[in-house]
């Protein structure tokens, strides 16, 4: 497609089970990010992939989040044992490279009952 | 440590009125500065971004920002608001490092009174 695809759009789930969000970014670009919305948080930066390199995991909240780039392409975020506090709106954008010009997807609702 | 401020949570305007929303960044030298918009149900969408010279930026839908490098400040300015300019605007910065990571102000939520 033309824009960057997340999904899935919505997902509930219960405490203490495993989710995982989808991001389909950009033909072509190298650069992939996933950011978190929380209600008046603004954007939370979780990690960064850049081509070949080591992920920037910096942002991860805590080792129940991981994420994974396949074939330079599509990722996957994975949030184990979720929790209430996870509740969010999960962003994934990708770049060319170019400073700043991130394209975001329309993002994954996630609500933990 | 590096932070992003956003003073005000909702603006409301009236139509046709002018529009500046405020961002402020604490930072160690000048940032890259940059402003994003996201629409109800759409993704975020860089609106404009300053990287250095001449300090009024021009930016798509007939937004403008001003760098101030003594107030430390990147607010975004629209002589003539528009309904569809509703939404919420969300100033950023870039992270000491590079990487293109941003770190995001909490976000102005823009309403327009018709």
């Amino acid at each position: 497609g033309a824009g960057v695809s997340q999904s899935p759009s919505n997902k509930v789930t219960e405490k203490g089970k495993d989710v995982e969000l989808r991001c389909d970014p950009i033909s072509g670009h190298t650069a992939l990010y996933w950011y978190r919305q929380s209600l008046g948080q603004g954007l939370e930066f979780l990690i960064y992939f850049q081509g070949n390199s080591a992920p920037d995991k910096s942002g991860l909240p805590s080792d129940r989040f991981s994420a994974e780039r396949t074939g330079g392409s599509v990722s996957t975020l994975t949030i184990q044992r979720t929790q209430q506090e996870d509740s969010a709106v999960y962003l994934c954008a990708s770049s060319q490279g170019i400073t700043g010009e991130l394209f975001f997807g329309e993002g994954s609702r996630l609500t933990v009952l | 440590a590096q932070s992003v401020t956003q003073p005000d949570i909702h603006i409301t305007v009236s139509e046709g009125a002018s529009l500046e929303l405020r961002c402020n960044y604490s930072y160690g030298a000048t940032p890259y500065l940059f402003w994003y918009v996201q629409s109800p149900g759409q993704g975020l969408q860089l609106l404009l971004k300053y990287f250095s010279g001449d300090t009024l930026v021009q930016g798509i839908k007939g937004f403008e920002a001003e760098f101030k490098r003594s107030q430390s400040s990147f607010n975004l300015r629209k002589p003539s608001v528009h309904w569809s300019d509703a939404a919420e605007y969300f100033c950023a910065v870039e992270l000491t490092g590079g990487g293109n990571k941003l770190t995001f102000g909490t976000g102005t939520q823009l309403k327009v009174e018709l």
